[in-house]
């Protein structure tokens, strides 16, 4: 079955630093999400890459598919207490056969932006 | 307004007492699935519906039923909760299947379940 692993699991920043958070696969990409969510409540979608060496920006954010497509990284710039939160990766099965495709998830990095 | 509603948002529950939590969506999405989220575990999917009385188990279906009678409504039942059931709980909903396409798939707010 095919495993996401984020790095780092945490991380703490001052405002207005830069940070990079990586999800990489053990297996091939089809697709990669990258999701928020804030403390204890439901996920938010930022964007969703599909094509090696895809890259997309939303506001302050921007994720990058590599070549390769098993990795996948997104980036702060001038990091904000509004971007503190917990960061996920979400992605379909290799598989494209017949039948569901299910979305398998990293187990999130928590970021904390220090005022 | 496009949400995923959820209720009840906090339950404190006692071991074997059948509950349920209903999702609901006002987007005539016709996936939706049921996700519990665990420390260290990450997100988890307990089932999923392609539609209308199409249902499947996802990776955690143990100790849970669903049900997809509308389109709208896709309720999570316990039939006789245990403590390892304890965990924050995510319905969501998207118009295709996911993965198949870049439409997203939106989020409840959470029930945080706990079973004593």
């Amino acid at each position: 079955s095919q495993e996401l692993e984020q790095s780092p699991q945490s991380l703490i920043v001052q405002e207005g630093k830069n940070l990079t958070i990586n999800c990489t696969s053990s297996k091939t990409l089809y697709g990669l999400y990258w999701y928020k969510q804030k403390y204890g409540e439901g996920l938010i979608f930022l964007m969703m890459l599909q094509k090696g060496g895809e890259e997309k920006s939303h506001e302050k954010i921007t994720a990058k598919l590599d070549e390769k497509k098993q990795q996948s990284s997104l980036h702060i710039t001038a990091s904000q207490p509004s971007h503190a939160g917990i960061y996920l990766c979400g992605a379909p099965p290799p598989s494209l056969s017949g039948g569901y495709q299910k979305v398998t998830f990293g187990t999130g990095t928590k970021l904390q932006v220090i005022p | 307004e496009a949400q995923v509603t959820q209720n009840p948002r906090y339950l404190i529950t006692v071991t074997g007492k059948k509950l349920t939590v209903t999702c609901s969506q006002n987007m005539n999405h016709e996936y939706m699935s049921w996700y519990r989220q665990d420390p260290g575990l990450g997100l988890r999917q307990i089932y999923y519906s392609m539609n209308v009385e199409v249902t499947d188990k996802g990776d955690v279906p143990e100790g849970y039923k669903v049900s997809r009678k509308e389109k709208r409504n896709f309720p999570l039942i316990l039939e006789s909760p245990s403590p390892n059931q304890t965990s924050l709980y995510f319905c969501a909903s998207s118009k295709s299947i996911a993965g198949r396409s870049t439409d997203t798939q939106y989020f409840g707010p959470g029930t945080r379940l706990t079973v004593l």
